[in-house]
């Protein structure tokens, strides 16, 4: 099992460009969500998906879009890049039980100038 | 309003000695909590949970125990080895609610050899 994988893992934008990461996961699970990491910060949340088909918001969804067209795939979508939205993007995903972990990709590291 | 804090941005413990990372959490309704150990360059990886029916739960060198009274957790590691110089997360879940997860900012843990 591949686990949570992200792609890609470096990308450098600049300001008004778009892109759309790529979250995969191979365990079947029902949960996904897109984090983002800043110094100081911590792990905040951008969006999350609890099935096929849905999404909600996070803490921090402002600038991003999100899609879960498949099961086992979850998309983070920047439609105008900002240099406030340079950070570290962590992809993470949890069986649909109570008192479950959430498993983490490796990250994307996004610098836009 | 950070709701999952931890307030010691790092920390230097000699090999051997016990490593006492905090976390405190102001929502009552979190019942569900979680410790991430992440190295750099790489995603969170689950470490050890509690959940608030217990106080205390073992898993071989790692320990947490939980304070509801004082919505506080503790993680104790003994004995603390370099290799577990990581930044540590704490992250508190409300399982009645949507499987969210609000993580703390994380403590770097230095351990000396």
């Amino acid at each position: 099992n591949a686990g949570v994988t992200q792609t890609p893992k470096f990308r450098v934008l600049k300001t008004g460009q778009s892109m759309t990461l790529l979250c995969a996961q191979d365990m079947n699970h029902e949960y996904m969500y897109w984090y983002r990491q800043d110094p100081g910060m911590g792990l905040r949340l951008i969006h999350y998906s609890v099935g096929e088909g849905t999404t909600a918001k996070g803490e921090v969804p402002d600038g991003y879009n999100v899609s879960r067209l498949k099961k086992q795939n979850f998309l983070l979508g920047l439609e105008s890049a900002a240099p406030s939205q340079t950070s570290v993007y962590f992809c993470a995903s949890q069986q649909d039980r109570v008192w479950q972990e959430q498993y983490f990709g490796p990250g994307t590291r996004l610098t836009v100038t | 309003d950070q709701q999952v804090k931890q307030n010691s941005p790092s920390l230097s413990v000699q090999e051997g000695r016990i490593s006492i990372l905090n976390c405190d959490y102001t929502n009552s309704m979190f019942d569900y909590f979680l410790w991430y150990k992440k190295y750099p360059a790489e995603g969170p990886t689950f470490l050890i949970s509690i959940s608030s029916i217990k106080d205390k739960n073992e898993d071989g060198r790692f320990t947490v125990f939980l304070n509801k009274s004082a919505k506080h957790l503790s993680l104790h590691i003994v004995p603390s080895q370099p290799g577990d110089s990581a930044v540590y997360f704490c992250a508190a879940s409300a399982t009645s609610g949507t499987y969210k997860y609000i993580f703390g900012t994380g403590t770097r843990l230095k351990v000396l050899a």
